[in-house]
């Protein structure tokens, strides 16, 4: 069965500090890789897409990174603000989903507290 | 969020009651889908519309049936709720182009008592 492991579950950290999430996944063959930030009580945004041919992808402060050799990816934050408080989920799509239903695969998150 | 609109935002329903969770987008795209998110669990597929007129049952399907009778709309029923359904349920299309982006509705949460 596909899965995906975000680590850590969550982290706090201080305003202005960087940090990075983790994403491991073992979908394979894969087609892409997302990332999507999730406020409290509101529905996931997209952040960045990533094909399986791609190292690295940027929004902003938010920088990430793929190593499809190891099935790993990563989500670096830059000079974190108050805002930037959320859950992220790492999402993988397969190659070949089979039965309709695109075979998306999501991660549970990693729940980021800024503190000022 | 915006292009995916979900109705009702909160609902209570006593077990056994009916209702209809409703989900429109404004973007024309073909494929729709339910999901539901727990604590710990994260999201998991109820069901998916790769057209007008299609569904396929996803990972948690029992409980719910759907409707995707015009390419804006595609709702999701739950005939006899269970206090097991008490969720947040989010609608969510994803794009052609570019990249296969996936756009959330805002969510509707659900509590069956």
């Amino acid at each position: 069965k596909n899965q995906v492991e975000q680590s850590p579950q969550s982290l706090i950290i201080l305003e202005g500090k960087n940090c990075t999430l983790q994403c491991n996944y073992t979908v394979s063959p894969f087609s892409n890789l997302r990332w999507y930030k999730q406020d409290t009580g509101r529905g996931p945004v997209s952040l960045t897409i990533m094909t399986f041919s791609e190292n690295t992808k940027s929004n902003g402060r938010y920088t990430a990174t793929l190593d499809a050799d190891t099935k790993q990816s990563s989500l670096h934050i830059t000079a974190s603000q108050l805002s930037d408080s959320a859950s992220y989920i790492c999402v993988v799509s397969p190659m070949y989903s089979g039965g309709g239903a695109d075979g998306l695969t999501f991660g549970k998150g990693t729940h980021l507290i800024i503190q000022p | 969020n915006a292009g995916v609109t979900q109705t009702p935002k909160f609902q209570v329903l006593k077990t056994g009651q009916s209702m209809t969770l409703q989900c429109a987008q404004d973007m024309n795209h073909n494929s729709m889908y339910w999901y539901r998110q727990d604590p710990g669990m994260g999201l998991r597929l109820i069901y998916y519309s790769a057209s007008e007129g299609t569904t396929d049952k996803g990972e948690v399907p029992n409980g719910y049936n759907v409707s995707r009778l015009n390419k804006r709309e595609f709702s999701l029923r739950l005939e006899s709720a269970a206090p097991s359904q008490t969720s947040v349920y989010f609608c969510a299309l994803r794009a052609s182009l570019p990249g296969n982006t996936i756009y959330f509705g805002e969510g509707s949460w659900l509590t069956v008592v």
